[in-house]
């Protein structure tokens, strides 16, 4: 089955550590974004790649961090930079496609982390 | 940057009644009006979804309407059932290559 995996689901991690989140996708989608979910707050961009080896920053970026060295990977690193980093994060993918338009955007499960 | 506003943050409904959820952009080139269905503990899922050109777009019980004069966008849910009970964020986006901005959410509750 195609689809977007988020892993793990729930992350407990100690204050100061930085933590890597894992996105793999399956459906050759070019695009690849991540979002925090926190309560109240609606779906915040950290960062998102349009194609392998580029990304870029979103609204949120400070104390994170990216790669995209596949299609199918877009890693996402909380470093301990992140104030605040305990949060439901969210992986999603889109075809890019070259128009003028934007696509629909298939997410992952999530993943809880938490800090203490 | 692309502001979206969703309103009301919360709505309570007797299963059967509608319920309209409604949300506000700024940017006028904005052109991909999408929205989203999460559970609990679970990814959003696209429920429908509306282009520029187009000002109404049904499916069974859904349906969204665009006033992109006014720039806001609403979500029409009729004959509510339990298993509507969930949150529900609107989206827009503008051109390829950007991605998807995202409401605050309206959490639905719809009692038998």
């Amino acid at each position: 089955d195609g689809g977007i995996t988020q892993s793990p689901k729930y992350l407990f991690r100690k204050e100061g550590q930085n933590v890597t989140l894992s996105c793999e996708q399956n459906l050759n989608h070019d695009a690849m974004y991540w979002y925090r979910q926190d309560p109240g707050q609606g779906l915040r961009l950290i960062y998102y790649s349009q194609i392998v080896n580029d990304f870029q920053k979103g609204d949120i970026a400070e104390g994170y961090s990216v790669s995209r060295e596949k299609k199918e990977s877009f890693p996402l690193t909380v470093t301990s930079a992140q104030k605040n980093p305990t949060a439901f994060y969210l992986c999603a993918s889109s075809i890019r496609v070259d128009s003028e338009m934007n696509t629909e955007a298939f997410f992952g499960q999530g993943t809880r982390l938490t800090v203490v | 940057g692309e502001n979206v506003e969703q309103h009301p943050s919360t709505l309570s409904v007797q299963e059967g009644d509608s319920a309209v959820i409604k949300c506000t952009y700024s940017d006028s080139a904005s052109n991909y009006f999408p929205w989203y269905k999460q559970e609990l503990g679970k990814g959003p899922q696209l429920i429908i979804d509306i282009r520029s050109n187009v000002g109404e777009k049904k499916d069974q019980r859904i349906a969204v309407t665009l006033n992109k004069t006014a720039k806001h966008f609403s979500l029409h849910i009729t004959e509510t059932q339990p298993e509507d009970s969930a949150v529900y964020f609107c989206a827009v986006g503008s051109r390829a290559g950007t991605a998807l901005i995202f409401g605050k959410g309206t959490t639905l509750s719809v009692s038998s």
